[in-house]
């Protein structure tokens, strides 16, 4: 059972260019989650897509767009990457409904330079 | 808005020591709370919840119990061992809407 999974890994972006971080879950999950990683700073929440056909902003949406392809994907794109967006981000999945625990994929390390 | 606090790290510890790692949180209702764990280079996996007040979340030896009266979920284990080194993080879960929301974190470093 796979859980999360999340690609690429690793990225490396000049500033101005645009790049999709893909996500996928297994566990026939309702809601999915893109987070990012700062130091000193916990996990910010980006996107949310409570159910397939929907999205909303979280806490730090400014300059990302989300797609929830299917109820299995939920992809996160930068247009034009800037070095803030330098991070590590986060997809997670959970059943849905107030409360329930999150599953997180591995993360994706990006750097803009 | 809901927010968690937890005790700012890091956390050096020798091997078989007692740990506890403070958490107070603000919400409104009954949140669900979380205790998350992050090993180096990997994503974070659910180490313990709690759902209502009173109730004891526990899992490898880590215990952390839901009080109302003081809005904690403070994690504690009796020996922690090298293996447990790793960041903790608490998380509150929102009663109104399907979100996490997340203390800083706390590094844990355990030494033999």
């Amino acid at each position: 059972n796979a859980g999360v999974t999340q690609t690429p890994k690793f990225q490396v972006l000049k500033t101005g260019q645009s790049m999709t971080l893909q996500c996928a879950q297994d566990m026939n999950h309702n809601s999915m989650y893109w987070y990012r990683q700062d130091p000193g700073m916990g996990l910010r929440l980006i996107y949310y897509s409570a159910s397939e056909g929907t999205t909303d902003k979280g806490e730090v949406p400014n300059g990302y767009n989300v797609s929830r392809l299917n109820k299995r994907e939920f992809s996160l794109r930068l247009e034009s990457a800037a070095p803030s967006q330098t991070s590590v981000y986060f997809c997670a999945s959970s059943a849905g409904g107030a409360g329930e625990t999150q599953y997180f994929g591995p993360g994706t390390r990006l750097l803009v330079l | 808005g809901n927010s968690v606090t937890q005790m700012e790290g890091p956390v050096t510890l020798s091997e078989e020591a007692f740990l506890t790692i403070n958490c107070t949180y603000t919400a409104t209702g009954y949140p669900s709370l979380f205790w998350y764990v992050q090993y180096p280079g990997e994503g974070l996996q659910l180490l313990l919840k709690a759902t209502k007040a009173d109730d004891k979340g526990s899992n490898k030896g880590f215990e952390a119990t839901y009080r109302k009266e003081t809005t904690s979920f403070h994690l504690e284990k009796g020996s922690v061992q090298v293996s447990d080194s790793a960041v903790y993080f608490c998380a509150l879960g929102s009663v109104s809407n399907y979100k996490l929301t997340f203390g800083k974190g706390t590094l844990l470093t355990v030494n033999p």
